[in-house]
């Protein structure tokens, strides 16, 4: 079975320009959430969708969106980037529901110049 | 809200040795999962291991087990016989077995180094 793939692996932006990072969950999972990890703030929960809708979000701003589309692979959009945007981007796929194990991608990381 | 906090930046231990890393959380619920997750060099977060809270019975997973104490909120990782392949950022973690929520409240995590 293939596991949660994200896409791309390494992005390089720069300050001002805007970024869609890519996740294609475990097939069968409709569940879909995005963590961001960096140095000082450590790992930090963005979003989740579930069957194309948001469910759950956390404290970010604006800036940072995100879709899902029918087949569950989910997008995430960061515009007029910032240096503090500077991360590992994380996807984890689940079935649903708080019961269910999350298994996580390799992250995309983004530098910002 | 739920915080999760891991005291120990680093821990050493050599191999074949059993070292435990701790976590503590804080929470007003009363159902809820816990989770140790890895994070070797490649940045892939691996799941270790689990434990709900209404369980009593500490999970065991191989060389990994946890010691739970609900009352304390304390969740530790106990790693028997250390592997080189242990060697990883090790980060607890947290989720509500509330409603549909998936959200995962992280730790500060510890990094685990195993000398020969």
């Amino acid at each position: 079975k293939a596991g949660v793939t994200q896409t791309p692996r390494y992005l390089i932006k720069t300050r001002g320009q805007q970024v869609t990072l890519s996740c294609s969950p475990i097939s069968g999972h409709r569940s879909v959430s995005w963590y961001q990890q960096t140095p000082g703030q450590g790992l930090q929960f963005l979003f989740e969708y579930f069957s194309e809708t948001q469910r759950n979000k956390g404290n970010f701003p604006g800036r940072f969106s995100g879709r899902q589309f029918s087949n569950s692979r989910s997008e995430m959009n960061v515009s007029t980037l910032e240096l503090g945007d500077s991360a590992l981007y994380l996807c984890a796929s689940s079935w649903g529901g708080a019961g269910y194990e999350q298994y996580f991608g390799p992250g995309t990381r983004l530098t910002v110049t | 809200a739920q915080t999760v906090t891991q005291s120990q930046p680093e821990m050493s231990v050599q191999e074949a040795e059993t070292v435990t890393l701790s976590c503590t959380y804080d929470t007003s619920e009363s159902d809820y999962y816990l989770f140790w997750y890895k994070q070797p060099p490649s940045r892939q977060m691996i799941l270790v291991i689990r434990q709900e809270a209404y369980k009593q019975q500490n999970a065991t997973e191989n060389r990994f087990s946890v010691n739970f104490q609900k009352a304390a909120k304390s969740f530790s990782l106990k790693i028997s016989d250390s592997q080189l392949g242990d060697a990883a950022m090790y980060f607890c973690a947290y989720r509500s077995a509330t409603g549909t929520a998936s959200k995962l409240t992280f730790g500060t995590g510890t990094r685990l180094q195993v000398t020969l």
